[in-house]
């Protein structure tokens, strides 16, 4: 099974700042099968991020997705307010889906 | 628009089994592009991968809940369902459907959860 894990835990920033999530894999993650959800309070996850840098439908273009192999990196370039949330990496492979553990960004 | 609406107990008892049932509108979950899953969230943690399913019935399911865990679909009523038998307080969690769109890797739909406590 691969683990993925996620840092920081908590990312505490002010609107209009850039943040920048980790996702590291214990093994190599084929076919870039990395995937990146936002979940807010109360909400199911939102698809932002698949293949590793492609962005969903109608997600806005200041969500970036960078990496392979084990590291992956999720960028949100200038935070707006709605961005504050719990952010998940996810991997499929060999039948079977892995989370991270999330990262938390909120309002510094 | 597709939606996918979580349905089932609210409460079950220790030792008893979990079913849950999600019914999709919208769309057809006959269609051969998608596959189905359940996916559950603890109170206040992350989330876990349970187990998914194809239209054929063909299922995969998350190793360390395998031995409890068994998925149908019922293509009939466009619904598939959740069955995890031996719960204990710590199956106490939110559960969402969602669907699997292949050509992501993820999934890229989901219901809005449903919260099962495990409580005697």
């Amino acid at each position: 099974e691969i683990v993925l894990t996620q840092s920081p835990g908590t990312l505490s920033l002010s609107p209009g700042e850039r943040a920048t999530l980790s996702c590291r894999a214990s093994q190599s993650v084929s076919n870039n099968y990395l995937v990146w959800y936002q979940q807010k309070p109360g909400q199911a996850p939102r698809l932002l991020i698949f293949g590793a840098s492609r962005r969903a439908t109608g997600i806005p273009d200041r969500f970036s997705g960078s990496g392979s192999g084990t590291d992956f990196t999720l960028t949100i370039s200038r935070l707006e307010p709605e961005d504050f949330a719990v952010y998940y990496c996810q991997q499929y492979g060999t039948s079977a889906f892995t989370f991270g553990p999330g990262t938390k960004v909120d309002i510094k | 628009q597709m939606q996918l609406q979580e349905s089932g107990p609210g409460l079950v008892k220790p030792s008893e089994t979990l079913s849950l049932t999600c019914t999709v509108s919208g769309a057809s979950i006959s269609g051969n592009n998608y596959d189905w899953g359940w996916i559950r969230q603890p109170p206040g943690k992350g989330l876990e991968w349970i187990a998914n399913i194809y239209n054929s019935g063909y299922t995969y399911y998350n190793p360390s809940l395998k031995s409890r865990v068994t998925m149908s679909v019922d293509t009939s009523n466009n619904q598939f369902s959740l069955k995890l038998m031996s719960v204990t307080a710590a199956d106490t969690a939110v559960f969402y459907c969602a669907r699997r769109n292949p050509r992501v890797g993820g999934f890229d739909s989901w219901g809005q959860g449903t919260l099962v406590t495990v409580s005697s």
